[in-house]
């Protein structure tokens, strides 16, 4: 079982639309989770952490569920510009900071 | 500004060559890591430093080599025992602490000819 998956997609939806994506990891012991947001051709940037109360920032809410070791990301009222790859990030306790990456699932908003 | 660099963002390299890559922070970060990233593919983690003279291998250090020379410089070089060095490769670096993410540079690819 691969310590990070996610759905690739790619998630295909008109804009306004809500989308969710869930984020499944392997590890219980692991313990600070992120989404970042990778545009074709280029860098991962740091969309927001994933807090164990859930958090929310704009159209966007990460949530953990630790009992079935997973996290979400949630888009309400989907933008073109939203259209991207986004990346679960899941990092284990302890003193080396080694994140694992999930493949990214892709998300594509048409008019 | 603040923020990481790499160079350059295209790279060729011939068969049996080693090249290098360039990465620099300015962001004071203690920590810093070489991926790649294969079309399709999650990130794989090459090398990683959590401090200025010190390295760890990461998944897939085989065919690359990492120096820490200055806290602020992390290059890679690929050797020519690479045999599919055909990537995107991203360098990060991180403020040590809890809770604390990583900050990616633009990347470069590197081609072989």
């Amino acid at each position: 079982r691969k310590e990070v998956e996610q759905d690739p997609g790619p998630f295909n939806v008109p804009e306004g639309a809500t989308v969710a994506f869930n984020c499944t990891y392997s590890n219980s012991a692991s313990q600070s989770f992120f989404w970042y947001r990778q545009d074709c051709r280029k860098e991962p940037k740091l969309l927001m952490s994933v807090y164990s109360s859930g958090n929310e920032d704009g159209r966007f809410t990460a949530q953990l569920n630790r009992a079935s070791q997973y996290i979400s990301l949630l888009i309400r009222d989907s933008k073109l510009s939203d259209s991207a790859t986004y990346l679960c990030v899941v990092n284990l306790s302890g003193g080396s900071y080694i994140p694992t990456f999930g493949r990214g699932t892709s998300l594509i908003v048409h008019p | 500004d603040g923020g990481i660099t790499q160079s350059p963002k295209y790279l060729f390299r011939k068969e049996g060559q080693n090249v290098t890559l360039s990465c620099e922070q300015n962001l004071n970060h203690d920590a810093m890591y070489w991926y790649r990233q294969d079309p399709g593919q999650g990130l794989r983690l090459i090398y990683y430093s959590q401090i200025v003279n010190d390295f760890q291998k990461g998944d897939i250090a085989e065919g690359y080599s990492v120096s820490r020379e200055k806290k602020e410089s992390f290059p890679l070089t690929v050797t020519s025992a690479q045999k599919n060095p055909t990537a995107f490769y991203l360098c990060a670096s991180r403020r040590t602490g809890y809770g604390e993410t990583q900050y990616f540079g633009p990347g470069t690819r590197l081609l072989v000819l």
